[in-house]
Protein backbone atom coordinates (compact mmCIF):
# COMPACT_ATOMS: atom_id res chain seq x y z
CA UNK A 1 0.00 0.00 0.00
CA UNK A 2 1.34 3.59 -0.86
CA UNK A 3 1.43 5.43 1.99
CA UNK A 4 2.80 8.84 3.37
CA UNK A 5 3.59 8.85 7.24
CA UNK A 6 4.04 11.60 9.35
CA UNK A 7 5.05 12.11 12.84
CA UNK A 8 6.63 14.50 15.23
CA UNK A 9 3.98 16.45 16.36
CA UNK A 10 2.84 17.17 19.59
CA UNK A 11 2.36 19.51 22.55
CA UNK A 12 5.00 22.38 22.64
CA UNK A 13 5.40 26.08 24.22
CA UNK A 14 5.10 29.07 22.00
CA UNK A 15 8.88 29.84 20.86
CA UNK A 16 9.63 26.33 21.06
CA UNK A 17 10.33 24.11 18.28
CA UNK A 18 9.28 21.16 16.22
CA UNK A 19 10.86 18.73 13.60
CA UNK A 20 8.25 17.20 11.91
CA UNK A 21 8.90 14.01 9.63
CA UNK A 22 7.23 12.77 6.69
CA UNK A 23 8.22 8.78 5.61
CA UNK A 24 6.97 7.22 2.44
CA UNK A 25 6.11 3.22 2.23
CA UNK A 26 5.39 1.79 -1.37
CA UNK A 27 5.74 4.91 -3.08
CA UNK A 28 8.83 6.99 -4.28
CA UNK A 29 10.06 10.58 -3.14
CA UNK A 30 12.29 10.76 -5.94
CA UNK A 31 11.34 12.92 -8.86
CA UNK A 32 8.75 14.26 -7.46
CA UNK A 33 7.67 18.08 -5.41
CA UNK A 34 6.79 17.36 -1.67
CA UNK A 35 4.58 20.14 0.29
CA UNK A 36 3.40 20.37 3.73
CA UNK A 37 0.04 22.07 4.10
CA UNK A 38 -1.44 22.64 7.18
CA UNK A 39 -4.95 22.40 8.69
CA UNK A 40 -7.06 23.57 11.92
CA UNK A 41 -9.42 21.27 12.96
CA UNK A 42 -12.54 22.39 11.45
CA UNK A 43 -11.47 24.89 9.83
CA UNK A 44 -9.86 25.06 5.87
CA UNK A 45 -6.45 24.45 4.41
CA UNK A 46 -3.32 26.61 3.90
CA UNK A 47 -0.37 25.46 2.51
CA UNK A 48 2.56 25.92 4.51
CA UNK A 49 5.81 24.75 2.22
CA UNK A 50 7.29 23.06 -0.90
CA UNK A 51 10.67 21.32 -1.99
CA UNK A 52 11.88 20.38 -5.22
CA UNK A 53 13.15 16.67 -6.35
CA UNK A 54 17.05 17.39 -5.43
CA UNK A 55 16.19 20.42 -2.60
CA UNK A 56 17.36 22.97 -4.72
CA UNK A 57 14.30 25.02 -4.95
CA UNK A 58 12.32 25.86 -1.64
CA UNK A 59 9.43 28.23 -1.00
CA UNK A 60 7.46 29.17 2.14
CA UNK A 61 4.20 30.80 2.92
CA UNK A 62 4.30 33.78 4.30
CA UNK A 63 3.24 33.23 7.94
CA UNK A 64 5.97 30.57 8.13
CA UNK A 65 8.80 32.37 6.63
CA UNK A 66 11.65 32.93 8.53
CA UNK A 67 10.80 30.41 11.10
CA UNK A 68 10.38 26.99 9.29
CA UNK A 69 12.55 24.96 7.00
CA UNK A 70 11.71 22.51 4.59
CA UNK A 71 14.43 19.56 3.77
CA UNK A 72 14.50 15.85 2.25
CA UNK A 73 16.39 12.60 2.30
CA UNK A 74 15.46 11.00 -0.94
CA UNK A 75 17.80 7.98 0.17
CA UNK A 76 15.54 7.77 3.39
CA UNK A 77 12.61 8.75 1.39
CA UNK A 78 11.77 11.58 4.18
CA UNK A 79 10.90 14.66 3.95
CA UNK A 80 11.35 17.20 7.06
CA UNK A 81 9.48 20.04 8.47
CA UNK A 82 12.13 22.09 11.09
CA UNK A 83 9.64 24.52 12.95
CA UNK A 84 11.20 27.26 15.22
CA UNK A 85 9.58 30.23 17.20
CA UNK A 86 6.20 28.06 17.48
CA UNK A 87 3.17 30.35 17.95
CA UNK A 88 -0.29 29.77 19.09
CA UNK A 89 -1.47 30.30 15.23
CA UNK A 90 0.68 27.36 14.03
CA UNK A 91 -1.55 25.03 15.77
CA UNK A 92 -2.91 22.86 13.24
CA UNK A 93 -2.78 19.34 11.62
CA UNK A 94 0.04 18.96 9.62
CA UNK A 95 0.07 17.42 6.37
CA UNK A 96 2.98 15.85 4.32
CA UNK A 97 1.86 15.43 0.09
CA UNK A 98 3.46 14.39 -2.78
CA UNK A 99 2.68 16.15 -6.49
CA UNK A 100 1.24 14.58 -9.00
CA UNK A 101 4.62 12.80 -11.07
CA UNK A 102 5.58 15.68 -13.58
CA UNK A 103 3.61 18.32 -11.84
CA UNK A 104 4.84 20.88 -9.25
CA UNK A 105 1.10 21.28 -6.97
CA UNK A 106 -0.87 19.07 -7.86
CA UNK A 107 -1.57 17.03 -4.58
CA UNK A 108 -1.82 13.35 -5.27
CA UNK A 109 -0.37 11.50 -2.12
CA UNK A 110 -1.64 12.82 1.21
CA UNK A 111 -0.21 11.44 4.91
CA UNK A 112 -3.02 11.06 7.94
CA UNK A 113 -1.49 14.40 9.15
CA UNK A 114 0.17 14.70 12.82
CA UNK A 115 -1.26 17.32 14.99
CA UNK A 116 0.88 20.13 16.44
CA UNK A 117 -0.57 22.15 19.53
CA UNK A 118 1.49 25.14 20.53
CA UNK A 119 0.24 26.24 23.77
CA UNK A 120 1.52 26.94 27.38
CA UNK B 1 -1.99 37.55 -2.68
CA UNK B 2 -4.79 36.16 -4.34
CA UNK B 3 -7.68 35.42 -2.47
CA UNK B 4 -10.76 32.43 -3.54
CA UNK B 5 -14.19 32.34 -2.41
CA UNK B 6 -16.13 29.83 -2.78
CA UNK B 7 -20.13 29.68 -3.02
CA UNK B 8 -22.05 28.53 -1.60
CA UNK B 9 -20.25 27.83 1.57
CA UNK B 10 -22.59 24.79 2.56
CA UNK B 11 -25.16 23.15 0.73
CA UNK B 12 -27.76 19.95 0.67
CA UNK B 13 -28.67 17.61 -1.64
CA UNK B 14 -30.09 14.20 -2.69
CA UNK B 15 -28.53 10.95 -4.04
CA UNK B 16 -29.01 11.55 -8.22
CA UNK B 17 -28.86 15.04 -7.71
CA UNK B 18 -26.28 17.55 -9.95
CA UNK B 19 -24.33 19.67 -7.91
CA UNK B 20 -22.27 23.03 -8.69
CA UNK B 21 -19.63 24.62 -6.37
CA UNK B 22 -18.22 27.76 -7.78
CA UNK B 23 -14.97 29.51 -6.82
CA UNK B 24 -13.65 32.94 -7.88
CA UNK B 25 -10.35 34.29 -7.67
CA UNK B 26 -9.60 37.62 -6.65
CA UNK B 27 -7.43 38.00 -9.73
CA UNK B 28 -7.27 35.75 -13.22
CA UNK B 29 -5.34 32.44 -12.79
CA UNK B 30 -5.62 31.39 -16.07
CA UNK B 31 -6.65 27.64 -15.48
CA UNK B 32 -4.05 26.82 -12.61
CA UNK B 33 -7.25 25.78 -10.42
CA UNK B 34 -7.28 22.59 -8.84
CA UNK B 35 -10.21 20.93 -6.19
CA UNK B 36 -9.98 18.47 -3.98
CA UNK B 37 -12.39 16.45 -1.66
CA UNK B 38 -12.41 15.87 2.28
CA UNK B 39 -14.24 13.83 4.57
CA UNK B 40 -14.71 14.06 7.96
CA UNK B 41 -10.92 13.03 9.93
CA UNK B 42 -9.52 12.11 6.05
CA UNK B 43 -7.16 14.00 4.17
CA UNK B 44 -7.75 15.28 1.17
CA UNK B 45 -8.02 14.44 -1.87
CA UNK B 46 -7.14 14.95 -5.18
CA UNK B 47 -10.40 15.40 -7.76
CA UNK B 48 -9.20 17.81 -10.75
CA UNK B 49 -6.11 19.69 -12.02
CA UNK B 50 -5.53 22.02 -14.51
CA UNK B 51 -9.32 23.15 -13.96
CA UNK B 52 -10.46 20.20 -15.88
CA UNK B 53 -8.48 17.12 -16.06
CA UNK B 54 -9.29 14.43 -13.90
CA UNK B 55 -7.23 13.01 -11.87
CA UNK B 56 -6.79 9.36 -12.08
CA UNK B 57 -9.57 6.93 -10.57
CA UNK B 58 -11.60 9.46 -10.14
CA UNK B 59 -15.30 9.06 -11.04
CA UNK B 60 -16.24 10.64 -14.42
CA UNK B 61 -19.51 12.45 -12.65
CA UNK B 62 -16.99 14.70 -11.29
CA UNK B 63 -15.90 17.35 -14.13
CA UNK B 64 -14.73 20.75 -13.58
CA UNK B 65 -14.50 23.83 -16.11
CA UNK B 66 -13.56 28.05 -16.42
CA UNK B 67 -11.10 29.96 -16.77
CA UNK B 68 -9.89 33.93 -15.86
CA UNK B 69 -11.05 33.86 -12.41
CA UNK B 70 -14.17 31.99 -12.15
CA UNK B 71 -14.30 28.17 -12.63
CA UNK B 72 -17.29 25.47 -11.21
CA UNK B 73 -16.75 21.93 -10.52
CA UNK B 74 -20.04 19.96 -11.32
CA UNK B 75 -21.06 16.94 -9.60
CA UNK B 76 -23.44 14.46 -11.61
CA UNK B 77 -25.60 11.98 -10.17
CA UNK B 78 -24.45 12.45 -6.71
CA UNK B 79 -23.57 9.73 -4.95
CA UNK B 80 -23.70 8.88 -1.30
CA UNK B 81 -19.73 8.58 -0.68
CA UNK B 82 -20.02 12.29 -2.15
CA UNK B 83 -20.67 14.16 0.69
CA UNK B 84 -18.10 15.96 1.61
CA UNK B 85 -16.27 19.29 1.89
CA UNK B 86 -15.10 20.29 -1.38
CA UNK B 87 -12.18 22.59 -1.90
CA UNK B 88 -10.48 24.81 -4.84
CA UNK B 89 -6.77 25.56 -4.94
CA UNK B 90 -4.99 28.35 -7.38
CA UNK B 91 -1.44 27.65 -8.25
CA UNK B 92 -1.01 30.68 -10.37
CA UNK B 93 1.61 32.32 -7.93
CA UNK B 94 4.33 30.70 -7.42
CA UNK B 95 5.09 30.57 -3.69
CA UNK B 96 1.30 31.05 -2.40
CA UNK B 97 -0.65 28.22 -3.21
CA UNK B 98 -3.87 29.61 -1.61
CA UNK B 99 -7.12 27.53 -1.11
CA UNK B 100 -10.86 28.40 -1.23
CA UNK B 101 -12.23 28.10 2.41
CA UNK B 102 -14.44 24.92 1.20
CA UNK B 103 -18.23 24.33 0.11
CA UNK B 104 -19.86 21.22 2.78
CA UNK B 105 -22.19 18.99 0.48
CA UNK B 106 -24.76 17.41 3.11
CA UNK B 107 -27.58 14.87 3.05
CA UNK B 108 -30.76 16.30 2.31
Amino acid sequence: EMQLVESGGGLVQPGGSLRLSCVGSGLTFTNYWMHWVRQVPGKGLVWVSRINSDGSDILYGDSVKGRFTISRDNAKNTVYLQMNSLRAEDSAIYFCTRAVYGRVSEFEYWGQGTLVTVSP
Amino acid sequence: DIQMTQSPSSLSASVGDRVTITCRASQSISRYLNWYQQKPGKAPKLLIYATSSLQSGVPSRFSGSGSGTEFTLTISNLQGEDFATYYCQQTYTTGEFTFGPGTEVAIK
